[in-house]
């Protein structure tokens, strides 16, 4: 069956330090877009991708960075992480269907604390 | 203001009640509805989807759109402790792809 990956799915680093979350799937969708999830803020977006080599800016994508070099996968890069990026990251992908539905299909997330 | 308000909760409800979930939005280009269901530690599924105004009716569940009011519904029928999750509304309009979400409201459903 297709579905979404992330790794890793907890993760403990320091501040300062470079940390990259994985993030593949096997629906073989063009978009794949990266959230995180913070107490009384819900899911907000990231960056996001509409296929190979294109990336955009989410609303929160200060400190962050992504990559597409191929369709399976869109690792996200903390350059220096912060105490502020403590949080739970969601991946999610979606193929553009019909009537514009882009159902998104979301990964497991990953747990990551910055000390 | 954010553009996608919603209710945090907690919301308690004993099984066998009718649970109603809203969000109210701001931004009128907004077409496409969408209710996601998430499970503690878990990522967000999808639970109903919904075009511009009007009702969908899956099961025991039924999404409801007021574009003149910017507001949507999700009802939940004859809730079940299964029921007991963050629900999270999601919009977007014509053309985008990514969505923007409501901070979510937890339920929980007594047995």
């Amino acid at each position: 069956d297709a579905e979404i990956t992330q790794s890793p799915r907890h993760k403990i680093t320091e501040t300062g330090r470079q940390v990259t979350l994985a993030c593949h799937q096997t629906w073989n969708h063009n978009n794949m877009f990266w959230y995180r999830q913070d107490l009384g803020h819900g899911l907000r977006l990231i960056h996001y991708s509409y296929g190979v080599q294109d990336t955009n800016k989410g609303e929160v994508s200060d400190g962050y960075s992504v990559s597409r070099s191929n369709t399976e996968d869109l690792p996200l890069t903390l350059e220096s992480a912060a105490s502020s990026q403590t949080s739970v990251y969601f991946c999610a992908s979606s193929e553009s269907g019909t009537l514009g539905t882009d159902t998104q299909y979301f990964g497991p997330g990953t747990r990551l604390t910055v000390l | 203001q954010k553009e996608v308000e919603q209710d945090p909760g907690p919301l308690s409800v004993p099984e066998g009640a009718i649970v109603s979930l809203n969000c109210t939005y701001s931004n009128s280009a907004f077409q496409y509805f969408m209710w996601y269901r998430q499970y503690s530690r878990k990522g967000p599924e999808l639970l109903m989807y919904t075009y511009s105004s009007g009702n969908k009716e899956d099961g025991r569940f039924t999404a409801q759109v007021d574009k003149s009011s910017k507001y949507i519904s999700l009802f939940i029928r004859d809730s079940q402790p299964s029921d007991s999750a963050t629900y999270l509304c999601a919009m977007k309009g014509t053309g985008r792809r990514a969505l923007t979400f409501g901070s979510g409201t937890r339920l929980q459903v007594q047995p």
